[in-house]
């Protein structure tokens, strides 16, 4: 099955600083990388996704990249806000043409904005 | 839009209770719905699949036969956890994708259970 890496656990940056977090997929089945946000006590909160056939996306201050040539992706912030402290997770699953499979996710970056 | 309600939100019961979590898709409709499960401080992890009309496919390790799963419609699934004991107390959540396909999921707000 699918095993999702992600890195760091924890990551605290300034205010207005950048903030990147990295993951890594096993399955090269996998087509579909979807990134969260979790406050606590609350569900996750779908922040930017992308497919294999699409190399970067970006919308605002988010952005990913995908290399699927080393199993890679990565989620990069800028201008980080207070409001952006939260735990973020990486997902990976595999699309078919009969319809969506579950997420396999990493085990998640509590991301601390220095203010 | 794309919104998911999950009720209730915070359950206490004693140990042998069953307990029905319901999860619904406000404003689309959702073949598949998934049930995760969340331990404190650690990931999601995914128990079964449901689509709706089919019995649900669970993954290894999670028994159905404890954790019985309902998808009648279009806009609802339902979970409940039979004979609950203490190490059943999770943050259970579910999540919806829509008709069709390939697209996003989206997740309620969880339910935080805790068996006395």
């Amino acid at each position: 099955g699918e095993n999702v890496e992600q890195h760091p656990s924890t990551l605290s940056v300034q205010e207005g600083d950048s903030a990147v977090i990295k993951c890594t997929y096993s399955d090269s089945a996998s087509n579909y990388f979807p990134w969260y946000k979790q406050e606590l006590g609350k569900g996750p909160q779908l922040i930017i996704d992308i497919r294999s056939n699409v190399g970067e996306k970006k919308d605002q201050r988010i952005a990913v990249t995908l290399n699927k040539t080393a199993k890679h992706f990565s989620l990069h912030i800028t201008e980080t806000q207070p409001e952006d402290s939260a735990v973020y997770f990486c997902a990976a699953s595999a699309y078919s043409g009969g319809g969506a499979d579950g997420l396999t996710f990493g085990k998640g970056t509590h991301l601390i904005i220095q203010p | 839009g794309a919104v998911v309600s999950q009720h209730p939100s915070w359950v206490i019961c004693k140990s042998g209770t069953s307990v029905k979590i319901e999860c619904r898709s406000l404003d689309f409709q959702a073949t598949t719905m998934f049930w995760y499960r969340q331990f404190p401080k650690q990931s999601l992890m995914l128990m079964a699949t449901s689509n709706e009309g089919s019995k649900a496919t669970y993954e290894q390790g999670v028994e159905k036969d404890k954790f019985l799963i309902n998808h009648a419609s279009l806009t609802l699934s339902t979970l409940t956890v039979t004979s609950a004991h203490p190490e059943d107390s999770s943050f259970y959540i579910c999540s919806a994708s829509w008709t069709g396909g390939n697209q996003p999921q989206h997740f309620g707000d969880g339910t935080r259970l805790s068996i006395l």
